[in-house]
């Protein structure tokens, strides 16, 4: 898979939008971004992910550029439950075997939701 | 989506002994599970893959002897740690992948004293 880089922490206020950026200059075409948040001694949770498409759900907004070199995960209404680290993974999407969904973890981006 | 249930969520041991942590996939017949482990103020490292019905694989240096792995069924895996160290203390968690997306375990948190 290929790597990404996050900045190691980042702090929103509460109610405001909080844009998380992830630079994966190394992806390849059949990759897919991912995004996942682990709150504090909780194991990770699934967010949202895009091929090439900006992608919106219920919990965020996946916006990526043109040449997939990078993303932003927007939070639209952060809230102070939203504080959590979040990683940005990237993967080859689809079944291509036993263990090709296997994830790996970055150091991610710690969001501080402040009052 | 997924719900994947592990337990326990917590556990204290003493160092030499033995604990098993399960991980259950509720409501998906899961043929591969994932076990990571995570230290303080790091992220999750890939410790083994888990395949139903046969051997589970391990990630490089992580020892299979230590760390033993089950899957007898589609949707239970079990973890155990034997004759564990204080430096085995450490939050573990399992996965299930369910087509395109990975559903986690709430983790265990296991403290070897």
């Amino acid at each position: 898979d290929a790597k990404t880089t996050q900045p190691p922490s980042m702090d929103c206020a509460e109610g405001r939008a909080a844009n998380l950026p992830c630079n994966h200059s190394t992806i390849s075409g059949n990759e897919y971004v991912y995004w996942y948040r682990q709150i504090h001694s909780q194991g990770p949770q699934y967010i949202i992910h895009g091929l090439k498409n900006n992608e919106t759900n219920e919990m965020a907004s996946l916006i990526i550029t043109e040449d997939r070199k990078s993303s932003t995960l927007i939070l639209p209404h952060a809230t102070l439950r939203d504080t959590a680290v979040y990683y940005c993974i990237v993967r080859v999407g689809g079944y291509s075997g036993a263990g090709s969904y296997q994830l790996t973890f970055g150091k991610g981006t710690k969001l501080s939701v402040i009052p | 989506g997924a719900v994947v249930s592990q337990h326990p969520s917590r556990v204290i041991c003493k160092s030499g002994t033995s604990v098993k942590i399960e991980c259950r996939s509720l409501d998906f017949q899961a043929t591969t599970m994932f076990w990571y482990r995570q230290f303080p103020k790091q992220s999750l490292m890939l410790m083994a893959t888990s395949n139903e019905g046969s051997k589970a694989t391990y990630e490089q240096g992580v020892e299979k002897d230590k760390f033993l792995i089950n899957h007898a069924s589609l949707t239970l895996s079990t973890l155990t740690v034997t004759s564990a160290h204080p430096e085995d203390s450490s939050f573990y968690i399992c996965s299930v992948q369910v087509n395109t997306e990975a559903f986690f375990g709430q983790g265990t948190r296991l403290t070897v004293v």
